[in-house]
């Protein structure tokens, strides 16, 4: 597609429930990134995809967190027993190649709210 | 760890005064961006600097990058309300795909 898209635009979920993520990057593109985007910490690097391994998952904040990539394209990230402190702007970007300029094409971002 | 550290972080301004904007981060580095966020929107890429040296133009917008000093300035020119958003700058580490990004700086400008 023409740009990086995300899914839901927002989410508002209770406690406790899993939520995902979708991410649909620019055709073409191998590499594949998720941020996370909050008030006090900034953004932060939780993943990064090269076609469809995670050769980077350093980023992931806790065992809840899980993402995968299919057909070196679409990723979901899966959050379980979403907690309030999970609250956050996740955005999803894509580059062409992990070499050279590199540079990320952000999504709009899939906000976050866990009541 | 690589840190990055963006100042001011908050910048009032009236139109037409020029401002500097820095980005200072603690490692060897040789790949830095500037990137623009409007509010509820996307980053949208600015600037990408590939050497030491390295200054692009766009508009109002200057960018440059001095990596010996680890420094990079994003230089505002004759500001028009237009440039109110924020800004970040982020550094590439040793591992070329992952991105630390300063706090962000934003910039509003007033008639």
């Amino acid at each position: 597609g023409a740009g990086v898209s995300q899914s839901p635009s927002n989410k508002v979920t209770e406690k406790g429930k899993d939520v995902e993520l979708r991410c649909d990057p620019i055709s073409g593109h191998t590499a594949l990134y998720w941020y996370r985007q909050s008030l006090g910490q900034g953004l932060e690097f939780l993943i990064y995809f090269q076609g469809n391994s995670a050769p980077d998952k350093s980023g992931l904040p806790s065992d809840r967190f899980s993402a995968e990539r299919t057909g070196g394209s679409v990723s979901t990230l899966t959050i379980q027993r979403t907690q309030q402190e999970d609250s956050a702007v996740y955005l999803c970007a894509s580059s062409l190649e992990p070499s050279g300029a590199n540079v990320l094409t952000f999504g709009a971002g899939s906000r976050l709210t866990v009541l | 760890e690589l840190k990055v550290e963006q100042n001011p972080l908050f910048l009032s301004m009236q139109e037409g005064k020029n401002y500097t904007i820095y980005c200072n981060y603690s490692t060897t580095s040789d790949r830095l961006y500037w990137y623009r966020q409007d509010p509820g929107k996307s980053l949208e890429s600015l600037f990408v600097l590939l050497s030491n040296g390295a200054v692009k133009q766009e508009g109002r917008l200057m960018a440059s990058l001095d990596t010996k000093a680890r420094l990079s300035t994003l230089h505002i020119t004759a500001a028009v309300h237009d440039l109110s958003a924020t800004y970040f700058c982020a550094v590439a580490g040793s591992s070329n795909y992952k991105l630390t990004f300063g706090k962000g700086t934003l910039l509003t400008v007033n008639p």
